[in-house]
């Protein structure tokens, strides 16, 4: 049963470290997503890569967050310098392009906690 | 703008009794929605598409294009429908599909 992998699945920091999320997407899945989900905001689309490119990351506040596929298998969400405020469970989800994007498979999250 | 709104954030009901999670939505074109769900400690998952009009663990939505409303009901809630449920649309921009989701509401189904 093929399924999403994200690491780390709990993260404590302080205030100005760097995070790094790692997330393994289903083998032939060619879509990536990044979600933030918070009590106040819901689920929040930050990025989301087709074929390793990046087609929008609207979502995501630019000055310290970065997302990236090194490769196929691989897709990082990395927050530097990290906040109190970025305290959030992050979603990864993958699909396949040319099927709707409600078919996506998601992650169990990594729950990050910036103290 | 597409823009899925869930009113209530906390939705508590006895057991047995029927419970009906609201969902409205802004989108300029045909939409299409789901209802997504995720139980304690688990992955979100999808639970139902408008398109299919299918009866999933008991629950059913409508999609009411005139009131804008994609409403998920169940005639009788179990303690296992205890979940976060989230409304969804896909929308298209920049020539790719993609999924806008509303805060959710946390269903809390009591003995």
């Amino acid at each position: 049963d093929a399924r999403v992998t994200q690491t780390p699945r709990h993260k404590v920091t302080e205030m100005g470290q760097e995070v790094t999320m790692r997330c393994q997407p289903i083998l032939g899945h060619n879509t990536v997503f990044w979600y933030r989900q918070t009590m106040m905001q819901g689920l929040e689309l930050l990025a989301y890569f087709r074929n390793r490119a990046p087609l929008d990351d609207s979502g995501m506040p630019k000055d310290r967050f970065s997302a990236e596929m090194p490769d196929a298998t691989l897709a990082t969400l990395k927050i530097q310098p990290s906040e109190p405020r970025d305290s959030a469970v992050y979603f990864c989800a993958s699909g396949l392009a040319g099927v709707s994007a409600y078919e996506q498979y998601f992650g169990p999250g990594t729950r990050l906690t910036v103290t | 703008a597409q823009r899925v709104t869930q009113p209530e954030k906390l939705l508590s009901v006895f057991k047995g009794a029927p419970v009906e999670l609201k969902c409205n939505y802004s989108y300029s074109g045909s939409p299409e929605l789901f209802w997504y769900v995720q139980y304690s400690r688990q992955r979100l998952q999808l639970l139902l598409r408008h398109i299919s009009r299918e009866s999933i663990k008991g629950f059913t939505a409508d999609l009411n294009k005139g009131e804008t409303s994609f409403h998920l009901k169940k005639p009788f809630a179990q303690e296992e429908d205890s979940a976060m449920y989230y409304c969804a649309l896909t929308a298209w921009q920049g020539g790719s599909e993609k999924l806008v989701f509303g805060k959710g509401t946390k269903l809390t189904v009591n003995p």
